[in-house]
């Protein structure tokens, strides 16, 4: 099982707004709406940030949502935060029934 | 307070064996399916394998198959995974995970393995 694609950096300002891309193919983000986004600080354990596509979990922001358009799901972030710098990783179940991760994306706040 | 608690890395040299541990609280433990997953520093998440809440039903990636073998003791609410004939590129930190909607929706804080030669 391949990893999902998923942009190297991304940057922002402060206030701004951000989108993160997540490509996989129909057997895996095209094929379920099991999608979920991880936000994961230096030397700290992912965080669960979106599940199914754009569902966000209680305690998180509702400045972070999630989409989906055939084999690509987004991250968009709203109103950046320097708290928001962190990895994102995406995450996908899959037709092999297992799960697979996006290679993850550094998000910088200018 | 949900809480998942990993335990067991450490150093190992190539061809060894390490069992991790994963102490779960603040939930019904036999009624989730549970994940390991793991992380080379500097690098990404790789899903390593899952089991079934009652454990008759595990899958591992092709990277462990037939070396690592996960399993789990409801009635201690433990996970553990028994990794044999490491390798190098085994060298990671390794989560414990539960999973909920298909999601990995509670982590571990990770516990290190490293095997050098």
């Amino acid at each position: 099982q391949s990893a999902l694609t998923q942009p190297a950096s991304v940057s922002g300002s402060l206030g701004q707004s951000i989108t993160i891309s997540c490509t996989g193919t129909s057997s895996d983000v095209g094929g379920y709406n099991f999608v979920s986004w991880y936000q994961q600080h230096p030397g700290k354990a992912p965080k669960l940030m979106i599940y199914t596509v754009s569902d966000r979990p209680s305690g998180v922001s509702t400045r972070f949502s999630g989409s989906k358009s055939g084999n690509t799901a987004s991250l968009t972030i709203s109103g950046l935060q320097a708290e928001d710098e962190a990895d994102y990783y995406c995450g996908s179940y899959t037709s092999s029934d297992t799960l697979v991760f996006g290679g993850g994306t550094k998000l910088t706040v200018l | 307070e949900v809480q998942l608690v990993d335990s067991g890395g450490g150093l190992v040299q190539p061809g060894g064996s390490l069992r991790l541990s994963c102490a779960a609280s603040g939930f019904i433990f036999g009624t989730y399916w549970m994940h390991w997953v793991r992380q080379v520093p500097g690098k990404g998440l790789v899903w390593v394998s899952r089991i079934s809440s009652d454990g008759s039903s595990t899958t591992y990636a092709d990277s462990v198959k037939g070396r690592f073998t996960i399993s789990r003791d409801n009635a201690k609410n433990t996970l553990y995974l028994q990794m044999n004939s490491l390798r190098v590129e085994d060298t990671a930190v390794y989560y414990c995970v539960r999973e909920q909607i298909k999601t990995m929706d509670v982590w571990g804080q990770g516990t290190t393995v490293t095997v050098f030669s």
